[in-house]
């Protein structure tokens, strides 16, 4: 069975800084991996996503996440954070064996210090 | 021009007491789902329906039942409210299983 382990309930970062936020997964089968945002009071929101080819996934606000199979572990960066970004982060894996049923890490979340 | 809409935003009812809770959602995807966060922002899959035919069902005590009276609409019903049912209920849909769209979140007080 697969599961998902974020090691850090929370982050404290100061703003502008560097953050890495921290997802292991384990399978048997390869899996699609994701990272969602949940913005105060709000809904979560895909972030970005691994399906397949470069293990290097970007999105449009300055977030990055590795796929790194050898480690099993999709670790998500920034190298300057935002007040914005203040907000809970959830990895999750999808196993395509399975319905693609989202598995779901326990969350971290981002505080920045002003 | 929501996409994922739930009702109501907030609802506080004693225990006991029987609730509804509605979702819709105008992007025609084929997939909805109800979703529970708890106070530690836990995230757990309650139901899953696809084309109004209920594909996950993860153990949630009977008292919860969904009901799809069509595709773009997800209803989760509520008997006998407990205190433990307080939590945070997010309603989603997806086309690809993967990229889900979650609705604003109805949070459920039980008094």
């Amino acid at each position: 069975a697969q599961s998902v382990t974020q090691l850090d309930s929370q982050v404290p970062v100061f703003e502008e800084a560097p953050v890495e936020l921290r997802c292991n997964y384990s399978s048997s089968v390869s899996v699609y991996l994701f990272w969602y945002v949940q913005y105060p009071n709000q809904g979560l929101q895909l972030l970005l996503k691994y399906l397949s080819g470069s293990t290097l996934v970007k999105s449009i606000n300055g977030f990055e996440a590795e796929f790194n199979k050898s480690q099993t572990s999709f670790h998500l960066r920034k190298p300057s954070v935002h007040i914005s970004d203040t907000a809970e982060y959830f990895c999750a894996v999808s196993n395509p064996n399975s319905n693609y049923q989202l598995i779901w890490g326990a969350g971290t979340k981002l505080i920045i210090k002003p | 021009d929501t996409a994922v809409s739930q009702t109501p935003k907030y609802l506080v009812t004693q225990m006991g007491n029987d609730k509804s809770i509605k979702c819709e959602q105008n992007l025609g995807h084929d997939t909805m789902y109800w979703y529970k966060q708890d106070s530690k922002k836990f995230l757990k899959i309650m139901f899953s329906y696809n084309n109004k035919e209920l594909i996950i069902n993860e153990t949630v005590p009977n008292r919860f039942s969904p009901k799809s009276p069509d595709k773009a609409h997800l209803n989760l019903h509520i008997n006998s409210l407990e205190l433990g049912d307080s939590a945070v209920y997010f309603c989603a849909s997806s086309q690809a299983p993967w990229e889900q769209f979650f609705g604003p979140g109805t949070r459920l007080t039980v008094l």
